[in-house]
């Protein structure tokens, strides 16, 4: 069975500091794993993936398979950084079903 | 262009009514799903379609949900005898592509919350 854990519902930093989202997961083989954020009165969009190995609006994430964590980090967190984060995984074997976490909230103040 | 839409955006039925939500997803798209979300919680699979063949409906909660893609392209989720565990906030996606080897984006419509009294 396929897993995702996200422990904090809730994150409020400060502007400027850096923010850290953790993730873990539990799948007995190579799993592919995913951000999703919505903002307010948005719909659920794709941040970033793990094989993309990207950075996108700031925002990091490194799949270790020896913790099976794929925190996602951002050195200097932004206003418009406020919003709902889900962390995903997609098995190989059945590779489109998406497994949700239950989501952080996080919150930036100025 | 236009992404996927749903309708109705909110759906208050009483408990025991039937309820059909639409999913259009993006024109060309082939795969399609459905997740159910419930309040505090990620959102969890349905349903998948791959142009009209329904592939997967292991997650679908009691036989009173039947989805359909009759043509490939529109999809319907019906709950029949709605009951109050049913009050959800339910999601549509589409794809481009099936599952043959590629990986696609899902693109999420809007969502559908259904509260039943």
């Amino acid at each position: 069975a396929q897993r995702v854990t996200q422990p904090e519902k809730l994150l409020s930093v400060f502007k400027g500091a850096p923010v850290e989202l953790k993730c873990n997961y539990s799948y007995s083989g190579s799993p592919e794993l995913f951000w999703y954020v919505q903002y307010s009165r948005q719909r659920l969009q794709l941040l970033l993936r793990h094989i993309s190995r990207e950075s996108i609006k700031g925002f990091t994430a490194d799949l270790n398979k020896g913790e099976t964590s794929f925190h996602l980090k951002k050195p200097f967190a932004q206003e418009e950084d406020s919003a709902m984060y889900y962390c995903a995984l997609r098995g190989r074997s059945n590779d489109y079903k998406l497994s949700f976490g239950a989501g952080t909230t996080v919150t930036v103040r100025a | 262009g236009a992404g996927v839409s749903q309708s109705p955006r909110y759906k208050v039925a009483k408990r025991g009514q039937d309820v059909a939500l639409r999913c259009d997803p993006i024109s060309g798209h082939v795969s399609l799903f459905w997740y159910q979300q419930a309040l505090g919680q990620g959102p969890e699979f349905l349903t998948y379609f791959q142009n009209e063949a329904q592939l997967d409906k292991s997650g679908l909660p009691s036989d009173r949900f039947f989805a359909e893609r009759p043509e490939g392209s529109v999809s319907t989720l019906k709950i029949q005898r709605t009951q109050q565990e049913d009050s959800a906030v339910y999601l549509c996606a589409s794809s481009l592509g099936s599952w043959s080897g590629g990986s696609y984006t899902q693109y999420f419509g809007p969502g559908t919350r259904l509260t039943v009294l």
